[in-house]
């Protein structure tokens, strides 16, 4: 089975750089996904990393490391429309599992003025 | 090109009644997903398809039930409607693609009382 952890809430300023850590232990690992969910909303797709490494987006970054377990989403020069939920996911990599994710609780990211 | 729509947005339910909660992509995607969400809680899988024909139980699959007749449509049915199953029912869709994350519908909110 898959167990993800990540904090579950977190406050920072506008215009800052915050870290969001997910740690996780699997039976199969297929690559890491990180999600924004805006209250009410459905989740949308940030970023993917299937190998070591820093994947950057934007203002946004993903780092992966497979031996650690461990992944972080940075989200740099933070907005106001930044305040979400943020959901780390890993892909199974059962053949012929159907790729599917387990999404952890979520970051409940506050950003304040 | 509208992706992921799921029919109805909301809907409450009296115990024990059954209902089928509607998915369709317009994308040609293979596979497709369904999850719950529940306050403060992860997204949980309760089934998912890997093309129309097949499809295969999740981690929550009690209580439910699918079918993928083509490749556009992927219903969920809810028999004998209870409580535990108030929550935000999301559907979603991969391309073959695996470098590419899910695209969700804009979910349905369920009660039921």
């Amino acid at each position: 089975g898959q167990n993800i952890d990540q904090p579950t809430e977190m406050t920072a300023t506008e215009g800052a750089i915050v870290q969001i850590n997910c740690t996780y232990q699997t039976s199969g690992f297929n690559g890491l996904f990180w999600y924004q969910q805006h209250a009410g909303e459905a989740p949308t797709f940030l970023s993917y990393n299937v190998l070591d490494g820093l994947e950057e987006k934007g203002r946004f970054s993903s780092f992966l490391s497979r031996s650690k377990g461990y992944s972080y989403l940075l989200l740099k020069e933070l907005q106001m429309k930044d305040s979400a939920s943020y959901l780390c996911a890993v892909r199974d990599g059962i053949t012929g599992g159907g790729n599917k994710l387990t999404f952890g609780t979520g970051t409940q990211l506050k950003v304040e003025l | 090109n509208a992706g992921v729509t799921q029919t109805p947005k909301f809907r409450i339910l009296k115990i024990g009644q059954s209902m089928t909660l509607q998915c369709a992509q317009d994308m040609n995607h293979n596979y497709m997903y369904w999850y719950r969400q529940d306050p403060g809680m992860g997204l949980k899988l309760i089934y998912y398809s890997v093309g129309a024909g097949i499809t295969d139980k999740g981690e929550v699959p009690n209580g439910y039930n699918v079918s993928r007749s083509t490749t556009e449509d992927f219903p969920l049915r809810l028999e004998l409607a209870a409580p535990s199953q108030t929550s935000v029912y999301f559907c979603a869709s991969r391309t073959n693609d695996r470098n590419y994350g899910y695209t969700f519908g804009s979910g349905t909110r369920l009660t039921v009382v």
